[in-house]
C-alpha cells in the first residue's frame, strides 16, 4: 500500500466553477477524512466517513461543498460555484476505527481560485 | 466548541538549543496527538497519548500528556535543522473526528 493518495495535486480555477477533488485511503482503514487547511492555520475539520456513511459533518461547511464515499473505498469532495475564499490545501485522511489511532493524511490537494 | 491553542506559534533556534511547545485546551479529551508538517505535504503523526500524566519518548522527543487529559506538551532536545517544521497538536473526544491546534513553526539554524 502506497499510503493515502490524493488527485489531482494542484487545481486553479476561476470563480464560480466547480471543482472535484479525489481521495484514496489506505485499503484497510474504514474511517476517511477531509480536512481545508490555509497558510498559517492547522488543519480544519470538514467531514468524516465511516465506510461508506457520512458520520459527522463541520457546521461550518457551506452548501456548495459535498462528499461522497459510495463504496467505501475513495471519496470524492466537490465544490460548487467556487469563491475566492475557498482557496486552500485540501488534505484527505484514513484511519483505523478506535480511540488513540493515528491518521495517515495524503499530501494534499492545492486550490487556487482566480 | 472546543478549542486547542498551541504556543508559542513562532519558535526560531540555533541548533543544539533545546525547546518546548504546549498545547492546551479548556476540554478534556480522550487521546491527544502531536503531528509534524512539512510545506506543500500532509501532516505526519509522531505520537499518540491517552492516559493522563502518560509520557513518551521519540528519541530527542519528549511528549507529555496533562493529569487532567486537557493540555500536552513536546519537548526537543539538542534541536537539529532537520526538526524544522510545523508541529501541530490535535485531540479528540470518542467518536468523534480531531481537531487540530494552529501549529507551531519551528526553524533550526545550523
Amino acid at each position: 500500500d502506497t499510503g493515502v493518495s490524493q488527485d489531482p495535486r494542484h487545481k486553479i480555477t476561476k470563480r464560480g466553477q466547480n471543482v472535484t477533488f479525489r481521495c484514496d485511503p489506505i485499503s484497510e482503514h474504514n474511517r476517511l477524512y477531509w480536512y481545508r487547511q490555509t497558510l498559517g492555520q492547522g488543519p480544519e475539520f470538514l467531514t468524516y466517513f465511516q465506510n461508506e456513511a457520512q458520520l459527522e459533518k463541520s457546521r461550518l461547511l457551506s452548501d456548495r461543498f459535498s462528499a461522497e464515499r459510495p463504496k467505501g473505498s475513495f471519496s470524492t469532495l466537490e465544490i460548487q460555484r467556487t469563491e475566492q475564499g475557498d482557496s486552500a490545501m485540501y488534505l484527505c485522511a484514513s484511519s483505523h476505527v478506535g480511540q488513540g489511532y493515528g491518521y495517515t493524511f495524503g499530501s494534499g490537494t492545492r486550490l487556487t481560485v482566480v | 466548541t472546543q478549542l486547542l491553542e498551541q504556543s508559542p506559534q513562532f519558535l526560531s533556534i540555533q541548533e543544539g538549543e533545546n525547546l518546548t511547545v504546549y498545547c492546551n485546551s479548556s476540554s478534556v479529551f480522550s487521546s491527544l496527538q502531536w503531528y509534524r508538517q512539512e510545506p506543500g505535504e500532509g501532516p505526519v503523526l509522531l505520537v499518540t497519548v491517552v492516559t493522563g500524566g502518560e509520557v513518551k519518548k521519540l528519541k530527542r522527543l519528549t511528549f507529555q500528556f496533562g493529569d487532567a487529559r486537557k493540555d500536552s506538551s513536546l519537548h526537543i532536545t539538542a534541536a537539529q535543522p532537520g526538526d524544522t517544521g510545523l508541529y501541530l497538536c490535535a485531540g479528540n473526544q470518542a467518536g468523534t473526528a480531531l481537531i487540530f491546534g494552529k501549529g507551531t513553526t519551528l526553524s533550526v539554524s545550523s
